[in-house]
């Protein structure tokens, strides 16, 4: 059973440290999300992209988050700094086609913790 | 601004009787409705769909309803069982000739069923 693959499951950081989430979409899939829950919030998009080209990157912070990806196996999300105030669980999701007829499969998420 | 809202953020029921979980939604464009459900330590699998030009769409014990003139849509979980048990989100797609794969969720419902 394919599956959306993320690493770390948990990252605890100090304060202004970089951080580097790694996604693995499901192989075949050409659109991949990354989301962001906190209790306040619920899930937040925070960008995507269609075949590696970065769609819609609204929901980012821009001065200290960016996502890439570097080839069709690999997304990437980076804090740089990092701040208490992003402390959440990041999911990244991936499907083909549009959202309607095609599902989201999402990972099991990153943890981070910023003290 | 919310524009997908679950203004429960619990519900109880006991093992056997119906589950009712609710949703409603702001923006008139969207026009698909996803329903997804997440335990712990994963990340959100897809539970069920419908599209806004149906009003109801069921999928053996889950049936979901929409009332476009409401902007409202419910799932129906029957009978519950314990391992029902999770967080359910909402999600809601933009229209399909927007071209965009966006999904907009809500914050989420917990339900506990009890044994």
């Amino acid at each position: 059973d394919a599956r959306v693959t993320q690493t770390p499951r948990h990252k605890v950081t100090e304060m202004g440290q970089e951080v580097t989430m790694r996604c693995q979409p499901i192989l075949g899939h050409n659109t991949v999300f990354w989301y962001r829950q906190t209790m306040m919030q619920g899930l937040e998009l925070l960008a995507y992209f269609r075949n590696r080209a970065p769609l819609d990157d609204s929901g980012m912070p821009k001065d200290r988050f960016s996502a890439e990806m570097p080839d069709a196996t690999l997304a990437t999300l980076k804090i740089q700094p990092s701040e208490p105030r992003d402390s959440a669980v990041y999911f990244c999701a991936s499907g083909l086609g549009q959202s309607y007829n095609s599902p989201l499969h999402f990972g099991n998420g990153t943890r981070l913790t910023v003290t | 601004d919310q524009q997908v809202k679950q203004n429960s953020p619990s519900l109880s029921v006991q093992e056997g009787r119906i589950s009712i979980l609710n949703c409603d939604y702001t923006n008139s464009m969207f026009d698909y409705f996803l329903w997804y459900k997440k335990y712990p330590a994963e990340g959100p699998t897809f539970l069920i769909s419908i599209s806004s030009i149906k009003d109801k769409n069921e999928d053996g014990r889950f049936t979901v309803f929409l009332n476009k003139s409401a902007k409202h849509l419910s799932l129906h979980i029957v009978p519950s069982q314990p391992g029902d048990s999770a967080v359910y989100f909402c999600a809601a797609s933009w229209n399909r000739l927007s071209g965009s794969e966006k999904l907009v969720f809500g914050k989420g419902t917990k339900l506990t069923v009890n044994p």
